[in-house]
């Protein structure tokens, strides 16, 4: 059964902060990850990884992915209140049609 | 450009009482449907899935049923809600020949009492 396990829960830092989200999985026939950040309702696509050592980066966000490891992280840099929500990585395996989703990590940026 | 809509965002059901949730997609043809459960803010469960017409698939046995009557329509139903029914209910959508990244409806909170 694939598997995706997310630490820490949850976490709470102060703004200007650096942060560092991890994201492990066990998949059969594995295509990519994903990440989504949810601050209220609908989650966000964030990235999508699908080879080892290339790093996304969107403005203070960024991620990487260890196919050998079988884990991601996701880094925030200099953190805002804005920044703020739960993460989600989400794995896709090539024989199946939906993501498999971890359980989030909660992330509070206080001022 | 595309769009996703699900309603109501919120519902409040006794014990019992039927459900209908819609979503539906706007500015795409055949895109796949999922509908998700998000228990205590977090954790998104697969429920159904759909790749087309009448086509759909489950992921976890419950007292829900999906169905798809359009291409860009979704309806998530029960008969006889639960309290085990209580949750956050997402739709989302995704292309067809790019299933990797969904796109989420707002979400519909659901309180069973």
């Amino acid at each position: 059964e694939d598997k995706v396990v997310q630490s820490p829960l949850s976490l709470v830092v102060h703004e200007g902060d650096t942060v560092t989200l991890n994201c492990s999985y066990e998949v059969t026939n594995f295509r990519s990850l994903l990440w989504y950040k949810q601050e209220k309702k609908a989650p966000t696509f964030l990235f999508m990884l699908t080879s080892s050592g290339i790093e996304k980066k969107s403005g203070r966000l960024s991620s990487i992915l260890d196919k050998k490891e079988l884990f991601s992280i996701l880094n925030i840099t200099a953190t805002q209140t804005g920044d703020s929500a739960i993460y989600l990585c989400a794995v896709k395996s090539n024989s199946g049609y939906a993501l498999n989703f971890g359980k989030g990590t909660s992330l509070l940026v206080t001022p | 450009s595309q769009t996703i809509h699900q309603w109501p965002a919120t519902l409040v059901q006794p014990v019992g009482s039927p459900l209908s949730l819609e979503c539906t997609v706007e500015g795409t043809s055949n895109p796949n449907l999922y509908w998700y459960r998000q228990a205590a803010g977090r954790g998104l469960q697969l429920l159904f899935y759909s790749v087309g017409i009448g086509q759909i698939s489950s992921e976890v046995p419950q007292n829900l049923s999906a169905s798809r009557p359009q291409d860009r329509q979704f309806i998530l139903s029960s008969k006889k809600l639960l309290l085990s029914d209580s949750g956050f209910y997402l739709c989302a959508w995704s292309p067809r020949s790019y299933n990797e990244k969904l796109f989420f409806g707002s979400g519909t909170q659901l309180s069973v009492l």
